[in-house]
């Protein structure tokens, strides 16, 4: 069976501030890992996926297997990455497409 | 480009009857899927469409189904409705089922029984 672990319900950090959210899955396979993102009335977006290692609105994550993590990074937080965020796997050896959501982290910077 | 669009935007029932939800993907996608997020519950998978035939179903009961339509548009159907069936229901559309293809969402339907 596939899981996503998003340990954090709520993080609060303060602007300027570094922000780690952190996401941890099981999944015997090779797993495929992103990054959702839900703004305030507003859909729920891609945001990163491990595939393309790159940097989207100053957001990095690292795919480490050995600890079987996909950690959300940014180093200096703004105001408008207040949101929620979910870590998302796609195990396809044993459930195709389908998407395994974990519960998700309400981030808020403050001023 | 649109996104994918879903309707009704709220739907009111009653326990026991029926509901039926749409979904249109974005242009040039032939996989959907139907996710439900029902408070306490987080993201769950319901189904998934590619190429008109039913790939895969989550860990929801028969009365749960859905069919996709030669226009890749998709319908899910709820019969004999249940309170705990009062959840957004989310569509997400991608372009093949393979591969890392990222899955687009729509804005879900509220769905509320009564």
């Amino acid at each position: 069976a596939q899981r996503v672990t998003q340990p954090e319900k709520l993080l609060s950090v303060f602007k300027g501030a570094p922000v780690e959210l952190k996401c941890n899955y099981s999944y015997s396979g090779s797993p495929e890992l992103f990054w959702y993102v839900q703004y305030s009335r507003q859909r729920l977006q891609l945001l990163l996926r491990h595939i393309s290692r790159e940097s989207i609105k100053g957001f990095t994550a690292d795919l480490n297997k050995g600890e079987t993590s996909f950690h959300l990074k940014k180093p200096f937080a703004q105001e408008e990455d207040s949101a929620m965020y979910y870590c998302a796997l796609k195990g396809w050896e044993t459930s195709g497409s389908r998407l395994t959501f974990g519960e998700g982290t309400q981030l808020t910077v403050n001023p | 480009e649109a996104g994918v669009t879903q309707s009704p935007t709220h739907l009111i029932k009653t326990r026991g009857q029926q509901a039926t939800l749409r979904c249109s993907p974005i242009s040039g996608h032939t996989s959907v899927y139907w996710y439900q997020q029902a408070l306490g519950l987080g993201l769950q998978f319901l189904l998934w469409y590619d190429e008109g035939e039913e790939r895969n179903r989550g860990n929801f009961p028969p009365r749960f189904s859905g069919r996709q339509f030669p226009n890749y548009s998709s319908e899910l159907n709820v019969n004999a409705l249940e309170l705990e069936d009062s959840a957004l229901y989310l569509c997400a559309s991608s372009y093949t089922s393979g591969g890392n293809q990222p899955q687009h969402f729509g804005d879900g339907t509220r769905l509320s029984i009564l």
